[in-house]
């Protein structure tokens, strides 16, 4: 199965209302990445947490890392119609190269 | 500054043939990562390349292999290709020197392989 699993799996707001995504893994990380994927092509990194790191933000981005729960949320305030897309985590295992995408979070705001 | 470039963007193959898909990372970047993405799931990592070696393999067969060149552009080749290999083929390059892997990876815009 997948290291990280995004939750909810869809969620539909309005254009102005908070976005929170939810992530959860399975083993010690290096690090906790997010991103975006528009019509299923390439992926936009938006953020990236290290394993010591407990918050972070970038515009209208916050990510949180709580190790003991390995959990993460994204949040995403004052939302767009433009920040419609799917929302991934994704996990570098400790002592590994290898990055592990959940299934992702599909985020749909209406104008 | 190019990003990372891919190389075709579509393609059909018939079942059995071989393809190989093309990758050219951001420049200054050292580090190729291949993903397999089906419709409606996340990518799934199938392996990376450093200095012109593959460093970590996912859950892949042998008919999947890679190669990296001097220039760290980076190949995918695909043997003996079965009606459950259609997908979306995403690269991602990245630093990787010294085994640094707190950076961040950027990624092209796909190839979509459809076997038919």
């Amino acid at each position: 199965s997948q290291q990280g699993e995004e939750d909810p799996q869809a969620l539909s707001i309005q254009e102005g209302e908070n976005a929170t995504m939810n992530c959860s893994y399975k083993t010690s990380i290096n690090n906790l990445q997010w991103y975006r994927q528009n019509s299923g092509r390439g992926l936009v990194h938006l953020i990236l947490i290290r394993s010591n790191e407990r918050e972070k933000h970038s515009g209208r981005l916050r990510v949180t890392l709580d190790t003991s729960k390995k959990s993460s949320s994204l949040l995403i305030t004052a939302s767009r119609a433009a920040d419609t897309a799917s929302y991934f985590c994704a996990t570098v295992m400790a002592g590994g190269f290898k990055t592990i995408f959940g299934a992702g979070t599909r985020l749909f705001v209406k104008a | 500054d190019a990003g990372v470039t891919q190389s075709p963007t579509h393609l059909i193959k018939t079942r059995g043939q071989q393809v190989t898909l093309r990758c050219s990372p951001k420049s200054g970047h050292d580090t190729v990562s291949w993903y397999q993405q089906a419709l409606g799931q996340g990518p799934q990592f199938i392996f990376q390349y450093y200095e012109e070696e593959e460093r970590q393999r996912g859950n892949f067969p042998d008919r999947f292999s890679g190669h990296q060149f001097p220039n760290y552009s980076s190949e995918l080749n695909v043997n003996a290709l079965l009606l459950g290999d259609s997908a979306l083929y995403l690269c991602a390059s990245s630093l990787g020197r010294g085994g640094l892997m707190n950076t961040e990876a950027f990624f092209g815009q796909g190839t979509r392989l459809t076997v038919v």
